[in-house]
């Protein structure tokens, strides 16, 4: 099972911002936070991680809490072009050996 | 560096047949995996290698699935013998071992079993 939980869809405009929030309870101390972008008949494609507070680059930024339980993606000045499915991710180590597990991801429909 | 490459893009098969996935992970990268997405079922991680030794198997439905990585440059999965119900994008991934390393993945194959 993923240890991730996140809305199933979402609908924005383009030129505003979005923000994806993902539940992790179970994080473990040493899992870090992945967030993915997939485009329709593409592979996921890496976006941004981090391990706790803040963490910007040229497309989105995370902003993580103290008791990192959850994460938060944020998408600044949307276009048409982000329509896409966006997964968050923690690697699961709980059977002794590093993997990674998908949910079902946000699927982000940006309409003009 | 050209990314994960996987072969072939789509295949087209008929039930009872044998089907075998191919992919070349990034140079240098030590784990693979290979993860197969419906609409149904999402992204599932079927299997990965850790310097070419199967580590986590459990996501492998059936026996008639079975992957190998003879060396750090390449890998199969197969499916023998094929089902309708296999009909699905099977990707491939690498990634340099440990955690919070970052996941490339190929472009995927698209099986379709007729």
């Amino acid at each position: 099972l993923a240890k991730t939980t996140q809305p199933i869809s979402m609908d924005s405009y383009e030129g505003q911002e979005v923000n994806i929030t993902c539940s992790h309870n179970n994080i473990a101390t040493n899992d870090y936070i992945t967030w993915y972008q997939q485009f329709p008949s593409q592979g996921p494609r890496f976006i941004i991680q981090g391990y706790k507070t803040k963490v910007t680059n040229e497309v989105a930024s995370l902003f993580i809490p103290a008791d990192r339980k959850s994460s938060t993606l944020s998408l600044p000045r949307v276009s048409l072009s982000d329509t896409a499915v966006y997964y968050c991710l923690v690697g699961d180590n709980n059977s002794g050996t590093y993997k990674y597990i998908f949910g079902t991801g946000t699927r982000l429909k940006v309409l003009a | 560096d050209a990314g994960v490459i996987q072969s072939p893009r789509h295949e087209v098969t008929e039930m009872g047949q044998e089907v075998t996935l191919r992919c070349k992970p990034i140079s240098g990268h030590n784990s693979l995996f290979w993860y197969r997405q419906t609409m149904m079922r999402g992204l599932e991680l079927l299997i990965y290698f850790n310097n070419n030794v199967p580590i986590d198997d459990s996501g492998m439905p059936e026996d008639r699935f079975s992957a190998k990585m003879p060396n750090a440059s390449f890998s199969t999965l197969k499916i023998q013998p094929s089902e309708p119900r296999d009909s699905a994008v099977y990707f491939c991934a690498s990634s340099s071992l440990g955690a919070g390393e970052k996941l490339f993945f190929g472009s995927g194959t698209q099986l379709s079993v007729l």
